[in-house]
């Protein structure tokens, strides 16, 4: 079974405006992280933001926020004032902290975004 | 630079011969993990290493593929007898241990290879 699943292949975005990239993921822990990449066409994988399974707040790191809602296993990335730097793949993550310590992240397709200018 | 360094970036080959990729991690990181991206795809888990001990294998990694960490430091994937399946991007990732670490990878920029 998929435990990371993103819907929107690809989304478009129109520069300073906001966009919502939608994250789902199935795991029967309680205690887990989540995570979210941007990859860009250079290949490298860049950390954007992170959420605890524990965290009460929504986590915020500048433009990006993550909309946790933990009864619906969703971990959405919100990012505000889109620049077209910001064009690339998005990738949402998991880790199940009761695996162990490896720390393995399990990745979903991505999320091809586009900023239109 | 003190980010992860794969090499090479690009590898053409032929079917059939081998090929060895290069993974420098972040130096105080002692976890280290191999990732394999084919197009349209997220990574997908290959290997793990914490220090030199090899301490999961997926089973994506079947027995032509080989990855060591002799030191703890650097480490090597090598692919024998390589199929035009093989042909992806294969990522290099690295962690620190500690109880405030959120778990985040640091990824290198991969080794694209190409198998004809």
């Amino acid at each position: 079974a998929q435990k990371i699943t993103q819907t929107q292949p690809g989304m478009f975005v129109q520069e300073k405006e906001a966009v919502t990239l939608d994250c789902t993921y199935d795991t029967s822990d309680q205690s887990y992280g989540l995570f979210w990449y941007k990859q860009p066409s250079s290949g490298e994988m860049i950390f954007l933001i992170y959420q605890g399974s524990y965290d009460e707040q929504n986590a915020t790191e500048g433009r990006y926020s993550l909309n946790f809602q933990k009864a619906r296993k969703s971990a959405n990335l919100v990012i505000s004032a889109s620049q077209l730097g910001d064009s690339a793949m998005y990738f949402c993550a998991m880790r199940e902290k009761n695996r162990g310590s490896q720390g393995n992240l399990i990745f979903g397709k991505g999320t091809k975004l586009s900023v239109k200018p | 630079d003190t980010g992860v360094s794969q090499d090479p970036r690009h590898k053409i080959t032929k079917r059939g011969q081998n090929v060895t990729f290069r993974c420098d991690p972040i130096s105080e990181h002692n976890r280290l993990y191999w990732y394999r991206q084919t197009l349209g795809q997220g990574p997908e888990f290959l290997t793990y290493f914490q220090n030199e001990a090899q301490l999961e294998k997926s089973r994506l990694l079947s027995d032509r593929f080989s990855a060591e960490r002799p030191k703890g430091s650097f480490s090597t994937l090598e692919i024998q007898r390589t199929e035009q399946g093989d042909s992806a991007m294969y990522l290099c990732a690295s962690r620190g241990g500690g109880a405030a670490n959120t778990g985040e990878l640091f990824f290198g920029e991969g080794s694209r290879l190409t198998v004809l």
